[in-house]
């Protein structure tokens, strides 16, 4: 069974740093891209970040270029998000999303709510 | 940057009617690659629809959709009280891979 674990959401200051997890479990890691998705409370859902599976493309949205970065690690099957120089703006819930065929998510964690705030 | 605008913004309806949700891009989606979402409350998105037109495994066939190039549509054909979400299409053709605001279906 394909899981997605998100991890290390919480109440950050703003101008603050946080690092997001996902842990990735019942298919082969290693072999798919991966995605950021994070959703505002009560407003849609954005795109965040995605990576390829060897860490060779990545790609942000414009509203994260610059303070967040995404990576992982296919041997601990973990999937990050660096955040930087956190905004009140950042405050949302945050998915992880295994990217399939030509880039939809077909499997999606249950989300990291992070909240910025003075 | 292609922007995805999806109508009408709320549809009031009741179990058992046909539904036809809209997604137009500002821009031509290279291979069709638009996906379609579910998502109800404090939950994650759910999968229905990629590639514009492929029911993600274990979909009910009451779910359909097509389109190409910048018009797209998702149609539910009988609605069950379950139906009753947020839908969202988004795009991967290009990055940034945007999303849709959304339409909700709410019960009348």
């Amino acid at each position: 069974e394909v899981q997605l674990v998100e991890s290390g959401g919480g109440l950050v200051k703003p101008g603050g740093s946080l690092r997001l997890s996902c842990a990735a479990s019942g298919f082969a890691f290693s072999g798919y891209s991966m995605n950021w998705v994070r959703q505002a409370p009560g407003k849609g859902l954005e795109w965040v970040s995605s990576i390829n599976s060897r860490s060779t493309y990545i790609h942000y949205a414009d509203s994260v270029r610059g303070r967040f970065t995404i990576s992982r690690d296919n041997a601990q099957n973990s999937l990050y998000l660096q955040i930087y120089s956190l905004r009140v703006d950042d405050t949302a819930v945050y998915y992880c999303a295994r990217r399939s065929g030509g880039g939809f998510s077909d499997y999606w964690g249950q989300g990291t709510l992070v909240t910025v705030s003075s | 940057e292609i922007v995805l605008t999806q109508s009408p913004g709320t549809l009031s309806l009741s179990p058992g009617e046909r539904v036809t949700l809209s997604c137009r891009a500002s821009q031509t989606i290279n291979n069709n690659f638009l996906s379609w979402y579910q998502q109800k409350p404090g939950q994650a998105p759910r999968l229905l629809i990629y590639d514009a037109s492929n029911r993600a495994t274990g979909i009910p066939d009451r779910f359909s959709a097509g389109g190409s190039g910048t018009g797209f549509a998702l149609t539910i054909s009988r609605l069950e009280p379950e139906d009753f979400a947020v839908y969202y299409c988004q795009q991967y053709g290009n990055s940034p891979y945007n999303f849709g605001q959304g339409t909700k279906l709410e019960i009348k």
